[in-house]
């Protein structure tokens, strides 16, 4: 069975940084890319950023360009993302999903984790 | 970016009824879409691929249609269980969602 299990989120100041990790397990990771999703309260979802297989090819949404960096360690089976200046508007459940087609960076979502939320405030 | 914009914001709709959920692009996009239904609390679960896919173990009351611009999500009789939000969503990068429909009981 397909897991995504993320950690790291917390309640940080405006300002700060936070680094999330996604640990994946019951599928060849070093096969598909990952992407990161969030969620803010009682709102829709937005892709924050993916990185390919080889981590050839990475791809942030322009509201956190400059200040989110997306990583991945095959050897660890395991997704990050280094979130630095973070502001309020970035308050968020953070999902890791897996891309769908193996190799594809150009693909649909299946399966996302649980998420981990970050609240940034003072 | 491609905009995906959805409508109706909400449904209001009966058990059994008969669901429709647009999606519009702001430029062609092939068949490059998915649906997905989320519920609260939950992560988002996809339903259908490549616009009319159906996901392995999705009831078939689900359907999705549509090419370039113009896409929508059927639920040919609706269900308890199917009152939920979704999305849905264009996967030429950047990867971008329609803002959600909520259906409700009416």
């Amino acid at each position: 069975e397909v897991q995504l299990v993320e950690s790291g989120g917390g309640l940080v100041q405006p300002g700060r940084s936070l680094r999330l990790s996604c640990a994946a397990s019951g599928f060849t990771f070093d096969d598909y890319a990952m992407h990161w999703v969030r969620q803010a309260p009682g709102k829709g979802l937005e892709w924050v950023s993916g990185i390919s297989w080889n981590s050839g090819s990475i791809g942030y949404a322009d509201s956190v360009k400059g200040r989110f960096t997306i990583s991945r360690d095959n050897a660890k089976n395991s997704l990050y993302l280094q979130m630095n200046s973070l502001r309020a508007e970035d308050t968020a459940l953070y999902y890791c999903a897996k891309s769908a087609v193996r190799v594809e960076l150009l693909s649909w979502f299946d399966p996302w984790g649980q998420g981990t939320l970050v609240t940034v405030s003072s | 970016d491609i905009q995906m914009t959805q409508s109706p914001s909400t449904l209001s709709a009966s058990v059994g009824d008969r669901v429709t959920i647009t999606c519009r692009a702001s430029q062609s996009i092939s068949s490059w879409l998915a649906w997905y239904q989320q519920k609260p609390g939950k992560a988002p679960k996809l339903l259908i691929y490549k616009a009319s896919s159906l996901e392995s173990g999705v009831p078939s009351r689900f359907s999705g249609s549509g090419s370039g611009t113009e896409f929508t999500l059927t639920i040919s009789s609706l269900q308890p269980d199917d009152f939920a939000t979704y999305y849905c969503q264009q996967y030429n990068s950047p990867w971008t969602f329609g803002q959600g429909t909520k259906v409700e009981i009416k």
